[in-house]
């Protein structure tokens, strides 16, 4: 158990419905990032948030995604119109790093897995 | 962040070391050498990370040469419960601190 809960573990949905994930960090980690894993592929980075704010997007992150963290706790993770494309595993992670000059260890989430049928 | 070479598949018998070795000839002066793994179905863990030292803890070994071009991961005992996915990833922190990127790393198989 690494302290970051992601929920629901899994996810089947039909295509063109949403969905909405759910991390919940390591509570003095100020820094989440988003990535989503396919089958087969290592992690590709989403998007990563500096307590609230959201700091950057990669363009794998379409429109249909978005991402929040209130208050710069727990973070959700939104997708509008799932298409079969979609379905991959999502995974949620803090640094221990708490400024640019660390170089320290980032603790994942256990991920939901997205099915889009 | 500098990219890295890992071969896709190695094996390894149970109770011997487990060398994974990983090239990242472009890589630049402050980054570092991290290594994680990835069990199935589960997130990827952290193992162990370096500049240019050889580092160790309780998990593995990290061997860095000299020119930092290329490092190998030692598991001195393996087990069958360290079955699984091992990545190499080459990152310099810095105001993108905690942002990996991932290549498609090293299938390892631990057998009786």
């Amino acid at each position: 158990d690494t302290g970051v809960s992601q929920n629901p573990r899994h996810k089947i949905t039909k295509r063109g419905q949403n969905v909405t994930f759910r991390c919940d960090p390591i509570s003095e980690h100020n820094r989440l990032y988003w990535y989503r894993q396919t089958l087969g592929q290592g992690p590709e980075f989403l998007t990563y948030f500096q307590n609230e704010a959201q700091l950057e997007k990669s363009r794998l992150l379409s429109d249909r995604f978005s991402a929040e963290r209130p208050k710069g706790s727990f973070s959700t993770l939104e997708i509008q119109r799932t298409e079969q494309g979609d379905s991959a595993m999502y995974l949620c992670a803090t640094p221990s790093g708490t400024s640019p000059v660390e170089n320290t260890e980032a603790f994942f989430g256990q991920g939901t897995r997205l099915t889009v049928v | 962040d500098a990219k890295t070479t890992q071969p896709p598949s190695m094996d390894c018998a149970e109770g011997r070391a487990a060398n994974l070795p990983c090239n990242h000839s472009t890589i630049s002066g402050n980054e570092y050498v991290y290594w994680y793994r990835q069990i199935h179905s589960q997130g990827p863990q952290y193992i162990i990370h370096g500049l240019k030292n050889n580092e160790t803890n309780e998990m593995a070994s990290l061997i860095i040469t000299e020119d930092r071009k290329s490092s190998t991961l030692i598991l001195p005992h393996a087990t069958l419960r360290d079955t699984a996915v091992y990545y190499c990833i080459v990152s310099a922190g810095g105001t993108s601190y905690g942002k990996l990127t991932f290549g498609q790393g090293t299938i390892l198989t631990v057998h009786p």
